[in-house]
């Protein structure tokens, strides 16, 4: 069956950088794409961007642009976010979801999320 | 908003509900995404929905679970309402704005089971 697992829990510091990661498995990693969603405390959902796993190709939302970076590692069926400059208003749960392959269609598996909480 | 969504809706066990996502008038023909959220759990993906009301559901959902169209509305039915029911529903769009490639939800509905 399809799984994503995600890396645990991370406190960090304003102006730090935080990299999640996001196993797949249960499907041909490269087949599909992955996007990153995340929610901050009491709110909705706001989309990331999005990694082809085929190609590398990336889209990412224009408020995060410059600060963003999503890669993969087909070796190992995983996808990474890497967000910097981290600020108290990143604090969220973070998830990805396996996406289709041209991108930002129908999230259709998702991963447990990982709390990021930004605190000085 | 490109996507408004009522804040909260309940109804009866056992009775139906029907979630609204209503998408601005520029992508009133758009194809939208529904997606449950339980409380405390990560979103689960219900369906593709089409202006046309045509629907892609995913793994495992179940067929109380309907969608439908009118205009620029897009309408998830949930009929023989269950406790396991009581969630956050997410509407989700893609879209083009001056070449940049996004993808948006709308504010979510929170459905209470009575």
């Amino acid at each position: 069956q399809v799984q994503l697992v995600q890396s645990g829990t991370e406190v960090k510091k304003p102006g730090a950088s935080v990299k999640v990661s996001c196993k797949a498995s249960g499907y041909t990693f490269i087949s599909y794409g992955i996007s990153w969603v995340r929610q901050a405390p009491g709110q909705g959902l706001e989309w990331m961007g999005w990694i082809s796993a085929h190609n590398g190709k990336t889209e990412y939302a224009q408020k995060l642009q410059g600060r963003v970076t999503m890669t993969t590692d087909t070796p190992t069926s995983t996808a990474y976010m890497e967000l910097r400059s981290l600020r108290s208003d990143d604090t969220a749960v973070y998830y990805c979801a396996r996406d289709s392959p041209s991108g930002l269609e129908s999230f259709d598996y998702w991963g447990q999320g990982t709390l990021v909480t930004v605190s000085s | 908003p490109v996507l408004t969504q009522p804040p909260s809706a309940s109804a009866l066990l056992g009775a139906s509900i029907k979630l609204t996502c209503t998408l601005s008038s520029e992508h009133s023909t758009y194809t939208i995404e529904w997606y449950q959220q339980r409380p405390g759990r990560s979103p689960q993906y219900i369906m593709k929905l089409k202006s046309d009301g045509s629907h892609s559901k995913g793994d495992g959902i179940p067929d109380r679970f309907v969608g439908s169209s009118s205009g620029a509305d897009r309408y998830l039915t949930l009929s023989n309402l269950q406790s396991d029911d009581e969630a956050e529903y997410h509407c989700g769009e893609s879209h083009t704005i001056d070449g940049q490639v996004g993808y948006v939800f709308g504010t979510g509905t929170k459905v209470t089971v009575l």
